[in-house]
This record gives C-alpha cells, structure tokens and sequence, in this order.
C-alpha cells in the first residue's frame, strides 16, 4: 500500500544549528513533492515544491532534496531560530496528473535558544 | 498574496444538527478548491475535490450524502456536514488552487474550522 513517513517523534535543536527532515515514502512514483509548515490551530503554509528530475531546491534557509531512487526528501532549515519552531508536513501529488495531495503526518519541530 | 479565508473558525453544534463552513479565495479565483479532515496529531487527510460549477469528487470512504460540497463560485465552496455527531468533531480545512492549470500550481490553505460535535 502507498505510505508517507516522517519522523512522528519531535525534533529539539538549539537555534543556530541545522535542523533535517525526512520524508520517505513507498508504493509512489510522484512528479513532484511539496513541503509545507503548519503552526498549532492553523492551516498549511506552502515552502517549497520539488519536481522529480529536480535534484535539490532552495529557498532562503531552507533547502529541500528529492532522491526518487531511495524515496526520500530531505528538509534543512540553516541557522534555526525559535520562530522555525512549528510541525513540518511533506506532500505527494496523490494521484497521477492531478493536484490531489496526499501528506505525511509531520514532524515537530522545537527550536530552543 | 494569495488569501484564503473559513468561516467560522470554530463551531460547537448538538448532535444531529448540520453544519456548514464556508471556503473563500479572497485575491483570485479558484476553479478547485480542496476539503480536508485532520484529527489531532494526524496529518490532512483529503476528503473531496471541489469544482466550480460541477459536482464535487469523493474520496474513497468519505459519504457524500454526509458531507455535502457546493462550488457555487470561482471563489466560494462550501462544506455541509449533515446531522453531525461527535465522531465527526474534527479539523476541517479547505486549500484553493491558484495557476493556470499547470500540475504544480500552489494549494493556498485556509485557517481551518474546528468542529465540535456534542
């Protein structure tokens, strides 16, 4: 069956340093894969979108991999800060040619001074 | 930016009564605006694709007599949930998709709308 995975438990980093997510996902063969944060209460706020012949993207602080030969994405966010503080969430295109998204269940992230 | 707005952002309801949210794109249009459920500390999970002018599509599980989606306008859709119960309180957010049709134009999310169901 098709799964999404991140990392359910919290990841707790001390500001300044490199935070990393991982996104592996099975029985998939995405165009695409998006990563979006969502603060507690709130909806999704879209980062970033990597296609599949895309190799790496970046944005800013945050730079976002795409090996579609491990199945994975990697999330960094460089130099964190307390406000990166929220719940990462990856997405698939959820079924072939169209904008339906399928997400994994997020990772926590807590940045502390 | 592209905005989009629920209403409203929280509700309490007795048990039988039906609900409705609405899903507005503010600053563009959206020909497809999406519904999802989130329980807490799960992810989104897709309920349906709403589309302007026609009728909504299901995913698998998801009753459409229960949740009842009209797509009246490029900027409005609205989410019904009929003679609710307690087992539906949940999170419900709605994204509205901006571009000109291109498989990767950006899902814009709403707020959010917390169901409670008594």
């Amino acid at each position: 069956s098709q799964k999404i995975e991140q990392n359910s438990e919290a990841l707790n980093i001390q500001e300044g340093k490199t935070a990393t997510l991982t996104c592996n996902y099975t029985n998939y063969s995405p165009a695409y894969l998006q990563w979006y944060r969502q603060d507690p209460g709130r909806g999704p706020v879209f980062l970033l979108l990597i296609r599949e012949n895309e190799k790496e993207k970046r944005k800013e602080r945050l730079k976002v991999t795409f090996d579609t030969t491990l199945k994975q994405s990697l999330f960094h966010i460089t130099a964190s800060q307390p406000a990166d503080s929220a719940t990462y969430l990856c997405a698939l295109e959820g079924s072939y040619n169209t904008d339906k998204l399928i997400f994994g269940t997020g990772t926590r992230l807590q940045v502390f001074p | 930016g592209a905005v989009v707005s629920q209403h409203p952002s929280w509700v309490i309801c007795k048990s039988g009564t039906s609900v409705k949210i609405e899903c507005r794109s503010l600053d563009f249009q959206a020909t497809t605006m999406f519904w999802y459920r989130q329980f807490p500390k799960q992810s989104l999970m897709l309920m349906a694709t709403s589309n302007e002018g026609s009728k909504a599509t299901y995913e698998q599980g998801v009753e459409k007599d229960k949740f009842l989606i009209n797509h009246a306008s490029l900027t409005l859709s609205t989410l019904t949930v009929t003679s609710a119960h307690p087992e539906d309180s949940s999170f419900y957010i709605c994204s509205a998709l901006r571009g000109a049709g291109a498989l990767t134009d950006t899902q814009y999310f709403g707020p959010g709308t917390r169901l409670t169901v008594l």
